[in-house]
């Protein structure tokens, strides 16, 4: 089955730089997703196709991609970014979502 | 602007029967694939099933055989049937706007979601 890697929390200063991964075969060959969701909401898009940013979306979001591995980058983190981070991506038939399971982001 | 209202969650008894439900409004709803998406207390994001805009159906192998997506364009409304409920499909139930891109899919509008509890 197709699985998806992310590290359970990941944990930040205010200000600082957050990196956030997502591990898995399936990758290298297709793109990859990026799902923010806080407690109590429901799940915002806010990276897709590994590196395009949705309307809205503020610039300090930021993904990229090399072989298996993609990467979610928050710059200049701010206190409304604490929140649950899923990668996302599609199995080899195109036709099956599979997510990571979850990051959530400490801002301290 | 695009909204999506979920109803039908509750309280049901393990091995029991629900009818979730989702209307959709601001957009063409017959030219897009739709999903559902459930998130368990302390745990991740799971998908549930996607129903294409001709009707294809596509589900994981936690819950096939048990759920089953439809949609009535004319009423844009999607639906999901669930049927000998576990435990285990205890969740927050969201419905999705799905988007395609080079054999990938993905959700650009959510749901503000239904809770499901399956308990005796």
């Amino acid at each position: 089955s197709y699985e998806l890697t992310q590290p359970p929390s990941v944990s930040v200063s205010l200000g600082q730089m957050a990196r956030i991964t997502c591990s898995g075969e399936g990758l290298a060959k297709k793109y990859a997703y990026w799902y923010q969701q806080k407690p109590g909401q429901f799940p915002v898009l806010v990276i897709y196709k590994d590196s395009e940013r949705p309307s809205g979306i503020p610039e300090r979001f930021y993904g990229s991609s090399a072989g298996t591995i993609v990467t979610l980058t928050i710059s200049g983190v701010q206190a409304e970014d604490e929140a649950d981070y899923y990668c996302s991506s599609t199995d080899s038939s195109g036709t099956l979502v599979v997510f990571g399971g979850g990051t959530k982001l400490t801002v301290l | 602007e695009v909204q999506l209202v979920e109803s039908g969650g509750g309280l049901v008894q393990p091995g029991g029967s629900l009818r979730l439900s989702c209307a959709a409004s601001g957009f063409t709803f017959s030219s897009y694939d739709m999903h559902w998406v459930r998130r368990a207390t302390g745990k991740g994001l799971e998908w549930v099933s996607g129903i294409g805009s001709v009707g294809d159906t596509y589900y994981p192998g936690s819950v096939k055989g048990r759920f089953t997506i439809s949609r009535e364009n004319a009423r844009n409304s999607l639906y999901l049937q669930m049927n000998s409920l576990r435990a285990g499909d205890t969740a927050v139930y969201y419905c999705a706007r799905g988007l395609a891109a080079a054999d990938t899919l993905y959700f650009d509008y959510w749901g503000q979601g239904t809770l499901v509890t399956v308990s005796s």
